[in-house]
């Protein structure tokens, strides 16, 4: 079975663009989840999809915005970027994203807005 | 306050040695893990814990709800060991990835 896909796996945006990042989740899996890991601040939970629907959202802006399609595929997307967003996006999967569900994390991907 | 403490932050060991990374938590939760992250950024799952004791090969965890403790141990300590082990809780009513995660603790195993 394949794992997490994250793609892109690197990219590089100045301030002020938009960017849009995938994330593909283990065959099955219908709850996808998206961190966010800076050296200062550690993991920090974006939000989590379950079914098309967003379950639960983090403290963050709302230039993060994300969706999840029927596939269970998910996008996240971060408007007008700032130099703070550069990261590492993680996204993970579980099977239905209820307890007792281990999740799943993809490679991520690194960020870098100059 | 940090919701999840981690200690110690930095951790070095000979190879062979027994290891103990430590987890205090200050809220009600319904699970935690032990991820373990490499240089690099793949962050992978070692153990989802509601009670009591988990023990995958050489790594062995354990949690006691009533003192908001966890222990991750790694007997015969090998430098593949050598990561970022991070702890993170799932509050209650929380879905499962709304996670609160400890900053982690970086283990450096030499030969």
């Amino acid at each position: 079975k394949a794992g997490v896909t994250q793609t892109p796996r690197y990219l590089i945006k100045t301030r002020g663009q938009q960017v849009t990042l995938s994330c593909s989740p283990i065959s099955g899996h219908r709850s996808v989840s998206w961190y966010q890991q800076t050296p200062g601040q550690g993991l920090q939970f974006l939000f989590e999809y379950f079914s098309e629907t967003q379950r639960n959202k983090g403290n963050f802006p709302g230039r993060f915005s994300g969706r999840q399609f029927s596939n269970s595929r998910s996008e996240m997307n971060v408007s007008t970027l700032e130099l703070g967003d550069s990261a590492l996006y993680l996204c993970a999967s579980s099977l239905r994203g209820t307890q007792g569900h281990e999740q799943f994390f993809g490679p991520g991907t690194r960020l870098t807005v100059l | 306050k940090n919701e999840v403490e981690q200690s110690p932050q930095n951790l070095t060991a000979q190879e062979g040695e027994f290891i103990t990374i430590n987890c205090s938590y200050s809220v009600g939760i319904s699970a935690l893990h032990w991820l373990q992250q490499h240089p690099g950024g793949g962050i992978v799952s070692l153990f989802m814990l509601s009670s009591g004791k988990k023990k995958h090969g050489r790594l062995i965890a354990t949690i006691n709800i009533q003192e908001k403790h966890s222990s991750l141990h790694i007997t015969a300590s090998h430098p593949r060991d050598s990561a970022v082990y991070i702890c993170a809780v799932k509050p209650y009513g929380g879905s499962q990835g709304n996670l609160i995660f400890g900053k982690g603790t970086k283990l450096s195993v030499k030969p």
